[in-house]
């Protein structure tokens, strides 16, 4: 089973809500990242958890708050988001033992803020 | 900072050709180099990883090739279908960033 699963796919939110995207995967890879992408561009990181901790933060507004409760799941929590944050929000998992290896990514959460 | 680069930006040809998309890279410290395809409004499918002390990976109709020192990467499609239309992302780990660096994307369509 090589699959990440994102949940939800779409997702549309006002400014003042507050919503959650969740990632799993069942693959006992250690770590898993979360990728913000804007319409034909590439993907830019956002976050990497290791072994459950954060590892990296890529300067990242506070309105967007990661959360890895395990090994296998990855939230990202969203609060007072502007529209310009509409995105594809894409997570992925690697092995995350010594060197880094082949990242796997699942089908994106499609954010609409209005 | 490591910068990749994909050329070209845009392709299309018709069925049945041979195609090589080119990636380039500014820090030659990867770890690795990994081609993606991406259909529009979807996730990323991973194609082939080469490690940093690999020259090429073969899966099926796709050839890649690595050569770190000059910092170039292909990815050769045999035999191209209208099934291989999609955005193709080269990205390295290493070379000073954090996570995957990706290039920008070449968008190749197969014409029927």
């Amino acid at each position: 089973d090589t699959e990440v699963t994102q949940t939800p796919k779409h997702l549309v939110m006002g400014m003042t809500n507050k919503k959650s995207l969740k990632c799993e995967q069942h693959m006992g890879h250690r770590a898993m990242y979360w990728y913000k992408q804007k319409a034909k561009k590439p993907p830019e990181l956002m976050f990497v958890y290791s072994y459950e901790k954060l590892s990296i933060n890529e300067s990242v507004p506070s309105r967007f708050s990661p959360e890895c409760p395990n090994s296998s799941l990855l939230n990202l929590h969203l609060h007072a988001l502007q529209p310009e944050d509409s995105a594809l929000y894409l997570c992925a998992s690697s092995q995350g033992t010594g060197v880094p290896g082949e990242l796997f990514f699942g089908e994106g959460s499609r954010l609409t803020v209005l | 900072k490591q910068e990749v680069t994909q050329i070209p930006a845009a392709l299309s040809v018709p069925e049945g050709e041979n195609l090589v998309l080119n990636c380039s890279f500014t820090d030659s410290a990867i770890y690795n180099l990994q081609w993606f395809r991406q259909d529009p409004g979807k996730g990323l499918t991973s194609l082939l990883l080469i490690q940093s002390s690999q020259r090429e990976q073969t899966s099926g109709r796709l050839n890649a090739s690595l050569d770190k020192s000059s910092g170039r990467s292909t990815l050769y499609i045999a035999a191209s279908q209208p099934g291989d239309s999609a955005t193709y992302l080269c990205a390295v780990v290493g070379g000073g960033a954090d996570g995957l660096t990706f290039g920008k994307g070449t968008h190749l369509i197969i014409q029927p």
